[in-house]
C-alpha cells in the first residue's frame, strides 16, 4: 500500500537545526519530495531526491534518505523565524503522476 | 509565484448551489491536477490531466466534475456539495517528461455550508 507518515509538529530555537522525519512505504518510489506550506498559500517544492541517492543539500537544507528503512529526513540548518510553515513529505509511485503526501509537520520556530 | 494561480481564493456555497473553481497556469505545462486539502489529512489527489484527457479520477463523487479545455485551464465544476466537503482545494502542474516537479496554486478556501 501507499502510506506517508509524519509527525504532526516540532518546534525548534531560531538559529539552531530543524530535523523533519518521514517514513514512507512504497520501495518503488523514484522521487521523494520536500514541500513547504505557509498560511493562506499553496505548496511548495523546496527540494526532491532521486532514489537512487543518499543525500541532497542545498545552501540551508539536507535530504537524507534511508531507503532500506524507508526513511527521509529535511534538515534546516539555522532555522529563522520564516522558516515557520507546514513541511510535506511525498513520494512518487514508478510509473505514475501521482504524488502521495503525508499529513504534514507544522513546524514553529521560536525566538 | 509559482506560474499557476487559482480563482477564487475563497468561496463559501449552499448545499444546493453550483459554482467552479478555475485554475491557470502560465508554465507551458502538459499536465494539470486537482487535489484536496482537509485539516489533519493527507492532500487527497483527485484528478489528473495530461495532454487534457484525463488521466486519474480518484473515486471522487460525481458531485465534483473537472474540465480540462486546453493544457493552461482547468476547472473543477460543484454541485450539491455536502458539508465535508469543505476544504482547501489545490490546483498543480507539471511537464511530463522534463522532471518530477509539481507546481502548485494557492488553492481556494471551500466552505459549504
Amino acid at each position: 500500500g501507499e502510506d506517508v507518515e509524519q509527525s504532526l509538529f516540532l518546534s525548534v530555537r531560531e538559529g539552531d537545526s530543524s530535523v523533519i522525519n518521514c517514513t514512507y512505504t512504497d520501495s518503488s518510489s523514484t522521487y521523494l519530495y520536500w514541500y513547504k506550506q505557509e498560511p493562506g498559500a499553496g505548496l511548495q517544492l523546496l527540494t526532491y531526491i532521486f532514489s537512487n541517492m543518499d543525500m541532497k543539500q542545498d545552501q540551508r537544507l539536507t535530504v537524507l534518505l534511508n531507503k532500506k528503512d524507508k526513511h527521509l529526513s529535511l534538515r534546516i540548518a539555522d532555522t529563522q523565524t520564516g522558516d515557520s510553515a507546514i513541511y510535506f513529505c511525498a513520494e512518487s509511485p514508478s510509473n505514475t503522476d501521482k504524488l502521495i503526501f503525508g499529513t504534514g509537520t507544522r513546524l514553529q520556530v521560536f525566538p | 509565484e509559482t506560474g499557476v494561480t487559482q480563482t477564487p481564493r475563497h468561496l463559501v456555497m449552499g448545499m444546493t448551489n453550483k459554482k467552479s473553481l478555475k485554475c491557470e497556469q502560465h508554465l507551458g505545462h502538459n499536465a494539470m491536477y486537482w487535489y484536496k486539502q482537509s485539516a489533519k489529512k493527507p492532500l487527497e489527489l483527485m484528478f489528473v490531466y495530461n495532454f487534457k484527457e484525463q488521466t486519474e479520477n480518484n473515486s471522487v463523487p460525481s458531485r465534483f466534475s473537472p474540465e480540462c479545455p486546453n493544457s493552461s485551464h482547468l476547472f473543477l465544476h460543484l454541485h450539491t456539495l455536502q458539508p465535508e466537503d469543505s476544504a482547501l482545494y489545490l490546483c498543480a502542474s507539471s511537464q511530463e517528461g522534463s522532471g518530477p516537479e509539481q507546481y502548485f496554486g494557492p488553492g481556494t478556501r471551500l466552505t459549504v455550508t
